[in-house]
């Protein structure tokens, strides 16, 4: 599976939009992009996850750049609950693709 | 989604001791994931456990130090044998529901003295 490269840390304003980058330059292309994220002391939380095309839904949208070596997640409106580690994970398609957590993104929402 | 129960939640064990994990699935899956997440750290996969077959252990993980069980597609146990400080750690599970990612269990918090 393709590694990914995210930024360890971020800050954001509450209510403003959080967005957090992640750079899979080797991503091959049957594999998707997923986000999961980690609240403290909890275990990881399915976010969205995509392939080539820009996903949304209730929590967040991701966009995936045309040469799909990049993405980004956006958290629309952060809230302070959304304080927490976020992990962009490649992953293949097939049912033996294993998810590789990398060390993620520490994303403090601030009031 | 699924729903995970895993038990137990915390435990404190003496050095040289084992505990088993248990986690309960409320469907049926064909593959479980073991995962270990030590203190300040990010989450390493231990291994796959499929129904009616050995668990695929991953590189740095052995089946004497970490045997696993499998008896069907809803449950599985994690073995921590001959437990040393290091252990001390997160353990999760987690299964595959295909599209909709992955769903993790709370985690077991061990603690070994």
């Amino acid at each position: 599976d393709a590694k990914t490269t995210q930024p360890p840390s971020m800050d954001c304003a509450e209510g403003r939009a959080a967005n957090l980058p992640c750079n899979h330059s080797t991503i091959s292309g049957n594999e998707y992009v997923y986000w999961y994220r980690q609240i403290h002391s909890q275990g990881p939380q399915y976010i969205i996850h995509g392939l080539k095309n820009n996903e949304t839904n209730e929590m967040a949208s991701l966009i995936i750049t045309e040469d799909r070596k990049s993405s980004t997640l956006i958290l629309p409106h952060a809230t302070l609950r959304d304080t927490a580690v976020y992990y962009c994970i490649v992953r293949g398609s097939s049912n033996t693709g294993k998810l590789i957590f990398g060390q993620g993104t520490t994303l403090q929402v601030k009031p | 989604s699924a729903v995970i129960s895993q038990k137990p939640s915390r435990d404190i064990c003496q050095r040289g001791t084992s505990l088993t994990i248990q986690c309960q699935v409320d469907s049926q899956v064909t593959m479980m994931f073991w995962y270990r997440q030590q203190p300040g750290q990010s989450l390493t996969l231990i291994a796959t456990a499929n129904q009616g077959s050995e668990a695929t252990y991953e590189s740095g993980f052995v089946i004497d130090k970490f045997p696993i069980s499998r008896p069907n597609l809803t449950f599985s146990t994690l073995t921590v044998s001959n437990m040393s400080p290091e252990d001390s750690s997160i353990y999760l599970c987690s299964v595959d529901l295909g599209n909709y990612g992955y769903t993790f269990g709370s985690g077991t918090r061990l603690t070994v003295v």
